[in-house]
């Protein structure tokens, strides 16, 4: 499967500044996929990142509070925007694996904690 | 849209029994069925996965069968052992859309 690297892993954040998260994947893939994760809770799709294009959000995510960037298929960044003690969670790449049967695999995930 | 409700959503079990999780969709175009395995401090592991075409899965010690009628699926996993303590995510996508709809989750506590 490929092997994805997250970075932060970790990070406390003060309120009202913005954060980049950076995900490397070790090989090329056609799509890549930012979750969210609250404290304790379930994994929610924030956007799909499309190479070359602008990436499509789901309903309750919009592109001001978290812009993403996919310059090449195998790099992703997701910006977290003026951020606020809600936006505390993990936040998760993934990408979908062609050569695994279609399968979507995670990074570790970015833990941030706003303060 | 698609709905994944699971249940239970906390589980303890003694070193060497089953565990079973079960979990249900609304959505009759969903096809793909994973679980991860979420253990602290790392991201979401695939652990196993089903889709529509068969009715039963089994790797090892851990089996996923779906009853596509009833439209619901279950993660078995037999002999359990501490290191089996995680949290579990079952998720239903259909095909062609790769969007994951995720189940709760449960939290699985294996009692040595």
């Amino acid at each position: 499967s490929a092997v994805i690297s997250q970075k932060p892993s970790r990070d406390i954040c003060q309120r009202g500044t913005s954060l980049t998260i950076q995900c490397q994947v070790d090989s090329q893939v056609t799509m890549m996929f930012w979750y969210r994760q609250q404290p304790g809770q379930s994994l929610t799709l924030i956007a799909t990142a499309n190479q070359g294009s602008e990436a499509t959000y789901e309903s309750g995510f919009v592109i001001d509070k978290f812009p993403i960037s996919r310059p090449n298929l195998t790099f992703s960044t997701l910006t977290v925007s003026n951020m606020s003690p809600e936006d505390s969670s993990i936040y998760l790449c993934s990408v979908l694996d062609r050569a695994a049967g279609n399968t979507i695999y995670f990074g570790e995930g970015s833990w941030l904690t706003v303060v | 849209g698609e709905n994944v409700e699971q249940h239970p959503s906390t589980l303890s079990v003694q070193e060497g029994d089953s565990a079973v999780i079960k979990c249900t969709y609304s959505d009759s175009a969903s096809n793909y069925f994973p679980w991860y395995k979420q253990e602290l401090g790392k991201g979401p592991q695939l652990i196993i996965d089903i889709r529509s075409n068969v009715g039963e899965k089994k790797d090892q010690r851990i089996a996923v069968t779906l009853n596509k009628t009833a439209k619901h699926f279950s993660l078995h996993i037999t002999e359990t052992q501490p290191e089996d303590s995680a949290v579990y995510f079952c998720a239903a996508s259909s095909s062609g859309t790769y969007k994951y709809i995720f189940g709760t989750g449960t939290r699985l506590k294996v009692l040595a």
